[in-house]
């Protein structure tokens, strides 16, 4: 089954603190991953494929491929990081698979 | 460049009507694709739309359906509208296959069944 988890519905995190938001996924083959975010009254947006190994915002994310995750981590949190994220997977069938979100809170 | 548009924002039915909701990729994309959003099940997708043609489905009842016309537009259509169907409608446009480039996301079609 091709499937993604975000265990935390909410975390709370104080500005300047590091943030990780767990995303573990289940697929078998070499999976591709995306995060998504929706800050408040915006549209949801791509913040990062794991293809391009790319920085957004402070924002990283690696894959390990052994314990089936996908975190997105940013050493400091920003106020203007609060926001709804999304973690994704592209399936076998080219549909991409959502996880349930993870609202990220920075609490001042 | 314009993004993606839905229309309209906001619309209020009567269960057991129809509903087409519409939406216009960003220029050259050619992927449309349409997601269920809710609170309790969050993003579901509804199906893909390629070059005119059905190229992917999820797993919806019959009673949703979808179309793209040759300059990309899409819409979708939900007859015999139930109660469970009210939730926020995303349209998102890809370049191609949507792994390749992500999505392009609309800001959605709020549908509320009474």
């Amino acid at each position: 089954a091709q499937r993604v988890t975000q265990p935390e519905k909410l975390l709370s995190v104080f500005k300047g603190a590091p943030v990780e938001l767990k995303c573990n996924y289940s697929y078998s083959g070499s999976p591709e991953l995306f995060w998504y975010v929706q800050y408040s009254r915006q549209r949801l947006q791509l913040l990062l494929r794991h293809i391009s190994r790319e920085s957004i915002k402070g924002f990283t994310a690696d894959l390990n491929k052994g314990e089936t995750s996908f975190h997105l981590k940013k050493p400091f949190a920003q106020e203007e990081d609060s926001a709804m994220y999304y973690c994704a997977l592209l399936g076998m069938d080219d549909k991409i698979i959502f996880g349930k979100g993870t609202r990220l809170h920075i609490l001042p | 460049k314009a993004g993606v548009t839905q229309t309209p924002r906001y619309l209020i039915k009567t269960r057991g009507q129809q509903v087409t909701l519409s939406c216009s990729p960003i220029s050259g994309h050619r992927s449309v694709s349409w997601y269920q959003q809710t609170p309790g099940q969050g993003l579901q997708f509804l199906f893909e739309y390629f070059s005119e043609t059905q190229r992917n489905k999820g797993n919806f009842p019959g009673r949703f359906s979808g179309r793209q016309f040759s300059n990309s537009r899409s819409e979708m259509n939900v007859s015999t509208l139930e109660l469970g169907d009210s939730a926020l409608y995303l349209c998102a446009s890809s370049l191609g296959g949507a792994g390749n480039y992500g999505y392009t996301f609309g800001s959605g079609t709020r549908l509320t069944v009474v």
